[in-house]
């Protein structure tokens, strides 16, 4: 079965401080996995996506992320956060095979808060 | 902007009506899907149509139903409405009847009262 866990409902840091937030996934096939973040009162957008190349993903606005296949983990980070950085953020799985291809499967979502 | 549009953006409606929500793909998305955001439940997947046909379906409930039409727009009908339905329901779309890159509309937010 497919799943996802985002460990922090929210987080908060300081303007210029590094971000993570973290999420685990469970997957029967080889999963996709992506991070969407949705501003208030906006749609979601895609962040970045990992679809099996390169582990360490780059995205928009200086996120990456790295997926690590022995810990079932795809974390999200920033090296210095913005005060733009404000919003929901939503780890997402889908599988590239199997009878679910191409379902997205959210977490329940991390509040990032960001302080002056 | 993500070329996806929805409308309305906000609805307001007693309990026991019945609505329409509508959904425009991007321009050459053949899928379109359905999402129902809600405080409770999160973000969970309704159902999907590839090119007029039913895809996929999810937790959708039997009040709710969906059609994509011949131009690929596509509505989804909530009927006999409940203060729960009260929730923000987003459309995406992507080119292919499997595709994990899917693109959201800003969604409808839709209050029962």
């Amino acid at each position: 079965a497919q799943s996802v866990t985002q460990l922090d409902s929210h987080v908060s840091v300081s303007e210029g401080t590094p971000v993570l937030l973290r999420c685990n996934y469970s997957s029967s096939y080889s999963p996709s996995l992506f991070w969407y973040v949705q501003h208030p009162n906006k749609g979601l957008q895609l962040l970045l996506k990992y679809t099996s190349a390169a582990t360490l993903v780059k995205g928009i606005n200086g996120f990456e992320a790295e997926f690590k296949k022995s810990e079932t983990s795809f974390h999200l980070t920033k090296p210095s956060a913005h005060m733009s950085d404000a919003a929901e953020y939503f780890c997402v799985v889908s599988d590239q095979e199997g009878s679910t291809l191409g379902r997205l499967y959210f977490g329940r979502g991390t509040q990032l808060t960001v302080w002056p | 902007d993500s070329g996806v549009t929805q409308t309305p953006k906000h609805l307001i409606t007693a309990t026991g009506q019945r609505v329409t929500l509508r959904c425009s793909p991007r321009s050459g998305d053949l899928s379109v899907y359905w999402y129902q955001q809600s405080l409770d439940q999160g973000l969970q997947f309704l159902i999907q149509y590839y090119n007029g046909e039913e895809r996929a379906k999810g937790n959708i409930l039997e009040r709710f139903s969906a059609q994509q039409f011949p131009d690929l727009h596509s509505e989804l009908n909530l009927s006999s409405l409940e203060l729960g339905d009260s929730a923000l329901y987003f459309c995406a779309s992507s080119v292919g009847p499997d595709s994990y890159e899917q693109y959201f509309g800003p969604g409808t937010r839709l209050t029962v009262t």
